[in-house]
């Protein structure tokens, strides 16, 4: 059974000071590894896919990184507007479209 | 732009009665998907469709249905409401193609409330 594991559960961060949120995950075979930004009253945004161990994208002040066993989603001088609950999601291999959530990462950036 | 839209935004009902979601998507994808959301169980998939008149149970599926009749939408009907049902529900669509990794977009929610 596909697992993903997101840690920590909350973060509090100072405006500036840089972070990484975790994301783990048991699969069977990755087919992609997805990470959502969830603001309050909204649904996730897409953030990045990413695909194979090594690969790295990048967006504003959001950096994503990807090993064989866990994600990282760094997050460089960050601001209040990052503020957010980030999501992870994985999609194993062996033609399924349906991908595996994590309970998500509640950020939050004070001035 | 494509967009994928939900309504009502905020629906409050009586236990026993029956509700239906809306979910309109204008990528053309084939994929859609209900999902609800709950302080200390993320999002936990409901029913999903693969294509016309294509429906499938997802992990938390009773008390819940699904039909689709064309490509834009997936109405999710809530035969008789429960109050255990209370949740946000948000509905998401994906591009299928086979050695794709398929995106999933999600639509803005609607927050349901049974009395």
């Amino acid at each position: 059974e596909d697992q993903v594991t997101q840690s920590p559960e909350a973060l509090r961060l100072q405006e500036g000071e840089s972070s990484s949120l975790n994301c783990s995950y048991t699969v069977s075979g990755l087919r992609g590894l997805f990470w959502y930004r969830q603001d309050p009253g909204k649904g996730p945004e897409f953030l990045f896919t990413l695909y194979s161990a090594g690969e790295e994208k990048e967006k504003e002040r959001l950096k994503a990184t990807l090993t064989k066993k866990e994600s990282f989603l760094h997050i460089t001088a960050p601001k209040p507007e990052d503020s957010a609950t980030y999501l992870c999601a994985v999609q194993a291999a062996g033609g399924s479209y349906i991908p595996t959530f994590g309970r998500g990462t509640s950020l939050i950036v004070h001035p | 732009d494509a967009e994928i839209t939900q309504s009502p935004r905020h629906k409050i009902t009586e236990t026993g009665r029956q509700v239906t979601l809306a979910c309109h998507q204008t990528w053309n994808h084939n994929n859609m998907f209900w999902y609800r959301q709950d302080l200390g169980h993320g999002l936990r998939l409901i029913h999903y469709s693969y294509g016309v008149q294509d429906t499938n149970k997802g992990e938390v599926s009773d008390g819940y249905s699904v039909s689709r009749s064309n490509t834009e939408d997936l109405p999710l009907t809530l035969e008789s409401a429960a109050s255990s049902q209370t949740s946000v529900y948000f509905c998401a669509s994906s591009e299928s193609g086979r050695g794709y990794t398929d995106t999933q977009y999600f639509g803005p929610g609607t927050r349901l409330t049974v009395l």
